[in-house]
């Protein structure tokens, strides 16, 4: 079965750091570029982050520059989201998805919860 | 890039023909997609490069435009069709629409 499955969300105090990790398999991982999508609670999509698919070609949403880093392994097959300097507005289910240009495979999306 | 999506509530009969609209900022050419998202779940691609349907997607939906005007439209509105549509350019960076919540009448 073709799919991606993130994990790696939770709750977290600002400031604090969480890993995201998103599994790809059914498909070969390595010749798709990858992108994470956000959701705020009750709000609609953002555009988080993009690497191509040889990692070396990444870029970032203006309001995660320099707090995240996305990237990925092709031999275990995963994209990865290190983030840091967490604030409360970063709360939001984080989504990995294939593609860049039109998004066609999505995970079911980890919750990411930015309190104290 | 803005996009603007119209209207924010759209409720339409079963079997009627519903009418999105996603309006960009300055031009994208063709560069647009869009998603649906059901209650409770995960986004999925309907259309992409303006008019092209993903694999899988029922014939009764179907999009158009180019340059800075775009149109989805679910030529007979069934029961599973209730949920947001975002439009989505890839031309400069990425951007969402903020959606339309389409539901039944």
């Amino acid at each position: 079965e073709v799919r991606l499955v993130e994990s790696g969300g939770g709750l977290v105090q600002p400031g604090g750091s969480l890993r995201l990790s998103c599994a790809g398999s059914g498909f070969i991982f390595s010749d798709y570029e990858m992108t994470w999508v956000r959701q705020a609670p009750g709000k609609g999509l953002e555009w988080v982050s993009y690497i191509n698919d040889d990692g070396f070609t990444i870029y970032y949403n203006d309001s995660v520059k320099a707090r995240f880093t996305i990237s990925r392994d092709n031999v275990k097959k995963s994209l990865y989201l290190q983030m840091t300097h967490l604030r409360v507005e970063d709360t939001a289910i984080y989504y990995c998805a294939r593609g860049s240009m039109a998004l066609d495979l999505w995970g079911q999306g980890t919750m990411v919860t930015v309190s104290s | 890039i803005v996009l603007t999506q119209s209207p924010a509530t759209l409720s339409v009969p079963p079997g009627e023909r519903a009418t999105l609209s996603c309006r960009a900022s300055q031009s994208i050419s063709r560069d647009l997609a869009w998603y649906q998202q059901r209650p409770g779940q995960a986004p999925r691609l309907l259309i992409y490069e303006a008019s092209i349907r993903a694999a899988g997607v029922p014939a009764r939906f179907s999009g158009s435009g180019s340059g800075t005007d775009f149109t989805l439209i679910i030529s007979s509105l069934q029961s599973e069709d209730v949920a947001v549509y975002y439009c989505q350019q890839s031309n400069n960076w990425w951007t969402f629409g903020q959606g339309t919540k389409v539901e039944l009448k």
